[in-house]
C-alpha cells in the first residue's frame, strides 16, 4: 500500500525558533498534501491543502505566515512553524491524495512538537 | 461546507459484544465519500471503511461495517465482536471534491474485558 513518511516524528523547541516537518510520498505521486493539527483528545483540524507547484491553500483562521507550506515536488510537502510559541504545541499530520475517489488518505504517523 | 458530527464522547462495550458508533454529516454535494478512522494512543490514523455516496449497499470489512442512512445522512460503524485491541479513538469524515476531508470529533471506545 501507498506510505507516506512523516519526519520527525517529534521535536522539542525553544520559543521564538522555527521548527520544519517533513512528509513524503515514498512509492507513488502526490500532487495533493494535506495538513492538520490535532490537539490533546480533539479531532484532526484541516489546517491547509498543499498542492505541487502552487500555493497552499489555507483553512479560515489558519495564519499562513505563521505555517509555512511548501510543496516542490511531487513527493515532498513541507510545513514549517515560524517563531513558534507554546500555544503552536501541538500534534501535526500530514496526508496524501489518494490516486482515486474511493480510497482513504494515506497519512504520515504524525509529529509532536512541543514549545518552550 | 461539510459538517461531520459524532455525538458519543466515549463509549463502553464489553469484549465480544458488539458496538455501534454514530455519525452524522451534512453536505451539499451530491458525490462524497465517508470514512471511518481508527486512532491508536500511537497517533497514527488507521483506515477502517469507506461508504460512497451512490454506493447501494452498505460497506462491510472483516468486523466492521457502516450502517448507512442516506436520507438521514447516517453513517454509523458497527463493530462487531469487540476484542481489546479495538480500544481507541475512531473518527468519522467525509470529503467531496478533490480529497479534501472533515472529520468529526471522534469517539473514545473503551472494551472491557
Amino acid at each position: 500500500g501507498a506510505v507516506v513518511s512523516q519526519h520527525p516524528s517529534w521535536v522539542i523547541c525553544k520559543s521564538g525558533t522555527s521548527v520544519k516537518i517533513e512528509c513524503r510520498s515514498l512509492d507513488f505521486q502526490a500532487t495533493t498534501m494535506f495538513w492538520y493539527r490535532q490537539f490533546p483528545k480533539q479531532s484532526l483540524m484541516l489546517m491547509a491543502t498543499s498542492n505541487e507547484g502552487s500555493k497552499a491553500t489555507y483553512e479560515q483562521g489558519v495564519e499562513k505566515d505563521k505555517f509555512l507550506i511548501n510543496h516542490a515536488s511531487l513527493t515532498l510537502s513541507t510545513l514549517t512553524v515560524t517563531s513558534a510559541h507554546p500555544e503552536d504545541s501541538s500534534f501535526y499530520i500530514c496526508s496524501a491524495a489518494p490516486g482515486h475517489s474511493s480510497s482513504p488518505l494515506h497519512f504520515g504517523n504524525g509529529t509532536r512538537l512541543t514549545v518552550t | 461546507a461539510q459538517k461531520i458530527t459524532q455525538t458519543q464522547p466515549g463509549m463502553f462495550v464489553q469484549e465480544k459484544e458488539a458496538v455501534t458508533l454514530d455519525c452524522t454529516y451534512d453536505t451539499s454535494d451530491p458525490s462524497y465519500g465517508l470514512f471511518w478512522y481508527k486512532q491508536p494512543s500511537s497517533g497514527e490514523m488507521i483506515f477502517l471503511i469507506y461508504q460512497g455516496s451512490y454506493d447501494q449497499q452498505n460497506a462491510t470489512e472483516g468486523r466492521y461495517s457502516l450502517n448507512f442512512q442516506k436520507a438521514r445522512k447516517s453513517a454509523n460503524l458497527v463493530i462487531s465482536a469487540s476484542q481489546l485491541g479495538d480500544s481507541a479513538m475512531y473518527f468519522c469524515a467525509v470529503y467531496t471534491g478533490g480529497f479534501k476531508t472533515i472529520f468529526g470529533a471522534g469517539t473514545r471506545l473503551f472494551v472491557k474485558a
